[in-house]
């Protein structure tokens, strides 16, 4: 059974930078075919995508996020990182990890989600 | 930047077909994917490569593809099947996500 699950602050102050966590199971970082994808929703608006990491080491980034973006993985600790410095309280989120199928980008999708993680942004 | 475009809502009667469109420019000549959202709840993968059901997703999820719209279809709607649906696609090294639509089981 393949499963994620986020870890990391519940609430971070503006400026700050937030580091959220990805365990996986049931699948290995170092598969060809699969990677990781970190997603955001804000409270009652559409999904977002982020950054996603592969085996390989590819990674990218939304581009209106990029510059405060960073991904990283542990495939020994089956874990992958992500950095968003300088948050704002418009980054308030439910943030979630979910496994990336697909070698090509144009044919990949999202399955399954991790139960996701609300960051709060505020002084 | 590219943009998917959904209904905001979708009313259906139990039993009946509901279809849910997706709206990009070229769309046809992507892959669409469709997520099921409940209230509170992660978003599942229902529809991926523009038809294919995952394991464990009911028949009555159909998808199609063509022109400038990805069309979610359900028949024989259950209410079970009350939620949120967004489609997605990639354009230019990003994922795009649809603007979402809520399905109403009357």
């Amino acid at each position: 059974q393949v499963t994620l699950k986020e870890s990391g602050p519940v609430l971070v102050k503006p400026t700050e930078t937030l580091t959220l966590t990805c365990t996986v199971s049931g699948f290995s970082l170092s598969n060809a075919r699969m990677g990781v994808s970190w997603i955001r929703q804000p409270p009652g608006k559409a999904l977002e995508w982020l950054a996603h990491i592969f085996s390989n080491d590819e990674k990218s980034y939304s581009t209106s996020l990029k510059s405060r973006l960073t991904i990283s993985k542990d495939t020994s600790k089956s874990q992958v990182v992500l950095t968003m410095t300088n948050m704002d309280p418009v980054d308030t989120a439910t943030y979630y990890c979910a496994r990336t199928v697909g070698i090509l980008w144009l044919e990949r999708w999202f399955d399954p989600w991790g139960q996701g993680t609300l960051v709060t942004v505020s002084s | 930047s590219y943009e998917l475009t959904q209904p905001p809502s979708v009313s259906v009667s139990p039993g009946q077909t509901a279809s849910i469109t997706c709206s990009g420019d070229k769309l046809g000549n992507k892959y669409a994917c469709w997520y099921q959202q409940k209230p509170g709840q992660s978003p599942v993968l229902v529809i991926y490569q523009d038809n294919k059901r995952p394991s464990g997703i009911p028949e009555r999820f159909s998808g199609s593809n063509s022109g400038n719209t990805a069309t979610l279809t359900i028949s024989g709607t259950q209410a079970m099947d009350e939620a949120d649906y967004y489609c997605q696609a990639w354009d230019s090294n990003t994922y795009v996500f649809g603007t979402g639509t809520k399905v109403t089981v009357l």
